[in-house]
């Protein structure tokens, strides 16, 4: 069965902090994708990326990347000098081959608070 | 850019009446999502619809229905509205592929109370 967990309900740090959230993902599938998702204070869901199972290269996009390890089903999503509009709940994501690609199951949500 | 849109922002509704929740896209997606937001729990899928008039039962759809007419529209229909339906609701489609997920794209969503 799939499932994805979100350990940190909340994270609070003070701009210009590093800050990682922490995904872990369960699969039987071997063809799987991976998203993460934004959702600020306006409540919509904002895409941020997308990772299909057999690219394990680590991602950056401006501040923020991504490190996709498969040995340890991990996704993990860092935001570098962290910033006040960074505030939200991020959402991680996993759809499967089994379910024919079109469902996602999200995690909990790590709401994040950048303070100034 | 992929344009998903709600009805309403909020809604507050008694217990007992009928409430329609309308989503409508404009990037011709094969593929519309109903999912509803609890804190705690993240989001769960309550239906999903992959063509006109097809619709799949998700995780959640007990007290649910939907329909789907047109490509563009899927409405979220709660028969007899309770108190448990309170939460945020929220919409999504994309493209319908075989091999692989295409992103989907969300609406603001909902903000449901039922009284």
């Amino acid at each position: 069965a799939q499932k994805v967990t979100q350990a940190q309900t909340e994270i609070s740090v003070v701009e210009k902090e590093d800050v990682t959230l922490d995904c872990v993902y369960e699969t039987r599938d071997t063809t799987y994708y991976l998203f993460w998702y934004k959702q600020p204070p306006s409540g919509e869901l904002v895409f941020l990326i997308r990772r299909n199972s057999f690219d394990e290269q680590n991602e950056i996009s401006g501040r923020y990347s991504w490190n996709f390890q498969k040995s340890t089903s991990s996704f993990n999503f860092t935001i570098t000098a962290s910033q006040v509009v960074d505030s939200a709940v991020y959402f991680c994501a996993l759809s499967e081959a089994n379910t024919g690609f079109q469902k996602l199951v999200f995690g909990t949500g790590t709401r994040l608070l950048v303070s100034p | 850019d992929v344009k998903v849109t709600q009805s309403s922002r909020y809604l507050v509704k008694r217990t007992g009446e009928k409430v329609f929740l309308e989503c409508v896209q404009d990037m011709d997606h094969e593929n519309m999502f109903w999912y509803r937001q609890d804190p705690g729990l993240g989001l769960r899928l309550i239906y999903f619809s992959y063509d006109v008039k097809m619709k799949e039962k998700g995780d959640i759809p007990e007290g649910y229905s939907v329909s789907r007419e047109k490509k563009e529209r899927f409405s979220l229909i709660l028969e007899s509205a309770s108190t448990n339906q309170t939460s945020m609701y929220l919409c999504a489609s994309s493209v319908l592929t075989v091999v692989s997920t295409d992103t989907q794209y969300f609406g603001p969503g909902t903000r449901l109370t039922v009284l």
